[in-house]
């Protein structure tokens, strides 16, 4: 059974650093792309950052584009997520994810439970 | 960036309905569009992916059709389970964005 256990959400004051983890595990894990993915509250999905499978692509949307870091460790089957200049519009639950195929783009298969980030003075 | 539209924003039906749900996209994204349900405090759900192809395990009352930019998720028969919010996403080109949803309620 595919797991994905996040990590490292909390409250944090506008402009600070936050870092995200991502547990993986029931799969092959250095096979699939990851995604980050997040749901501010009570609004819709938006797509934050993906992985290549051997973490040498990494994507971003604009809204988070030079602020966000996406890593991955093949090794131990987790991916990260370091957020820099945090602002009130980066509040939101945030999903790791992981494809449904091997493809670089494939659709999301399985997905964590979330990690709430509140950022807030 | 692409731009998915989904219509009605507000479906309100009654169980054993047909639901009709629909994505527009701002440009072709192929078959490459993908369906999500979320249900309240749930993390999202693969229902159809590449247009009309059902993922593991979901139920044949639900069916994808269209291509291009334009997109259809079916239900045939509601079943109470079913009411939820429901996600369009493309994965044609980066970003791989989703439309802004369209929630299901019981009538």
């Amino acid at each position: 059974e595919v797991q994905l256990l996040e990590s490292g959400g909390g409250l944090i004051q506008p402009g600070g650093s936050l870092g995200l983890s991502c547990a993986a595990s029931g799969f092959t894990f250095s096979n699939y792309a990851m995604t980050w993915v997040r749901q501010a509250p009570g609004k819709g999905l938006e797509w934050v950052s993906g992985i290549s499978a051997s973490g040498g692509t990494t994507y971003y949307a604009d809204s988070v584009k030079g602020r966000f870091t996406i890593s991955r460790d093949n090794s131990k089957k987790t991916v990260s997520l370091q957020m820099n200049s945090l602002t009130a519009e980066d509040t939101a639950v945030y999903y790791c994810a992981k494809g449904y195929s091997t493809q670089t783009t494939a659709p999301i298969g399985s997905w964590g439970r979330g990690t709430l980030v509140t950022v807030s003075s | 960036e692409i731009v998915l539209t989904q219509s009605p924003a507000t479906l309100s039906l009654s169980p054993g309905e047909r639901a009709t749900l629909s994505c527009r996209a701002s440009q072709s994204v192929s078959g490459y569009l993908a369906w999500y349900q979320q249900k309240p405090g749930q993390a999202p759900r693969l229902l159809i992916y590449d247009a009309s192809n059902r993922a593991t395990g979901i139920p044949a009352r639900f069916s994808g059709s269209g291509s291009g930019t334009d997109f259809t998720l079916t239900i045939s028969s509601l079943e109470p389970e079913d009411f939820a919010v429901y996600y369009c996403q493309h994965r044609s080109y980066w970003p791989p964005g989703f439309g802004q949803g369209t929630r299901l309620e019981i009538k």
